[in-house]
């Protein structure tokens, strides 16, 4: 069952916030968060591993709540090359690896 | 080694016509993946290996689709008497065993004509 994220999509202005959110029905094990550029991969951004874990670099951060089973993306003064769409992945049984159906962000300058 | 790698980028068929697309997955990588994506949709999972042994497929795979990897090395995703409906982006992705990043190839783009 894959995760579900909210926004489906965001428009910002070059420098505006957003933040992500995916949760799941299930228990979390782990949550991936991840990138796609038009005609491109995903890219791996990171991963959180345990409940109350946040990560970050540069201006991306992340947190994960596992008693709620949810996670957040957070962009801050968000840049030009943030634009894409985030997916966040989930670790089903520990193995098989299911993503949400993603949040297009969109950065005007 | 430059990552995932697959092949043919491209492929166009005819509707009916047999298509087989190929993984080489990072050298160390034990598990692979594969996932189909159409526009504006996440990557939808199919299945996956760990090594040479197929674990999981997806119950929305019908049986045109298979997926091998023998030796546990690179992985070929066959579809049988392709369909319209099969058109979409074929990725593959591999990662260690445990909850590690997975590193996606460039994609197959299959259109069904």
């Amino acid at each position: 069952q894959q995760p579900v994220q909210s926004p489906q999509a965001v428009i910002l202005r070059e420098g505006e916030d957003a933040v992500i959110n995916c949760s799941s029905s299930k228990a979390l094990y782990s949550v991936h968060w991840y990138r796609q550029k038009h005609g491109e991969a995903p890219v791996f951004l990171m991963i959180l591993l345990k409940g109350g874990e946040q990560k970050g670099h540069d201006k991306i951060s992340a947190s994960f709540n596992e008693k709620k089973q949810q996670s957040s993306l957070y962009l801050t003064a968000s840049q030009l090359s943030y634009s894409g769409t985030y997916f966040c992945g989930t670790l089903q049984g520990a193995q098989k690896l299911v993503f949400g159906q993603g949040t297009r962000l969109t950065i005007n300058p | 080694d430059t990552g995932v790698s697959q092949n043919p980028r491209h492929k166009i068929t005819k509707r009916g016509q047999n298509v087989t697309f190929r993984c080489d997955p990072i050298s160390e990588h034990n598990r692979l993946y594969w996932y189909r994506q159409t526009l504006g949709q996440g990557p939808e999972f199919l299945t996956y290996f760990q090594n040479e042994a197929q674990l999981e497929k997806s119950r929305l795979l019908s049986d045109r689709f298979s997926a091998e990897r023998p030796k546990g090395s690179f992985s070929t995703l066959e579809i049988q008497r392709t369909e319209q409906g099969d058109s979409a982006m074929y990725l593959c992705a591999s990662s260690l065993e445990g909850h590690t990043e997975a590193f996606f190839g460039q994609g197959t783009r299959l259109t069904v004509v």
